[in-house]
């Protein structure tokens, strides 16, 4: 079983809904949580990095986090075509090796 | 704009040469990691380097080696390339353990 799971998809969305990717996991040692948005041919940019359960906003993405259910979720709302992109979730323990562990990355097209 | 950046972006090898891949980290950043992704998967931890010190491996062999330098630059370096090395290598880095990695756009190394 993979430390981090993510439906690479593709996932097709028609312009203005509201996105909602998802990553599961099993080592209850990570407690930092990122997203990444990745075009092609680019590097992964960083959206959004948090710490604590519960949710982050910032613009239109919001970032949940449930470390009960080990669950993360990334939300886009009023999506765009420039939104088309690979999203990655990433996370790390706290101390020790600063290791990133990855996602396979969901595949998103926001259709015009 | 991260501040990360790669060199070469795309590179063409053959089997059993070796390679050395390049990364320029924004100045202060003070940890620098190596990732491998394949094509559809997320990036993989390859290393990370410490004040040019690696204090942090991934489960990939010793043919894969780095150097980090005090002007913040770095390199990877793969020995006796193997068809599977094709994929793209990422370098991040980030002031300290407690801030989010950023990304440079890679190196695409193709193994012929």
């Amino acid at each position: 079983q993979k430390e981090v799971e993510q439906d690479p998809g593709p996932l097709s969305v028609p312009e203005g809904a509201i996105v909602s990717l998802n990553c599961t996991y099993s080592n209850s040692a990570f407690q930092y949580f990122m997203w990444y948005r990745q075009y092609s041919r680019k590097g992964p940019e960083l959206l959004m990095y948090t710490y604590s359960s519960g949710n982050k906003e910032d613009g239109r993405f919001t970032a949940q986090v449930d470390k009960s259910s080990k669950y993360i979720s990334l939300f886009i709302r009023d999506s765009q075509p420039s939104d088309s992109a690979t999203y990655l979730c990433a996370m790390r323990v706290t101390s020790g090796t600063y290791k990133y562990i990855f996602g396979t990355g969901t595949r998103l097209k926001v259709l015009a | 704009e991260t501040g990360v950046t790669q060199s070469p972006t795309h590179l063409i090898k053959t089997r059993g040469q070796q390679v050395t891949l390049r990364c320029s980290s924004q100045s202060g950043h003070n940890t620098v990691s190596w990732y491998q992704q394949a094509l559809g998967q997320g990036p993989q931890f390859i290393f990370q380097y410490y004040r040019e010190e690696e204090n942090g491996r991934g489960n990939f062999p010793p043919r894969f080696s780095g150097l980090q330098f005090p002007n913040y630059s770095s390199e990877l370096n793969v020995n006796a390339l193997e068809l599977d090395d094709s994929a793209l290598y990422l370098c991040a880095s980030s002031w300290d353990s407690n801030q989010p990695q950023h990304f440079g756009d890679g190196t695409r190394l193709s193994i012929l």
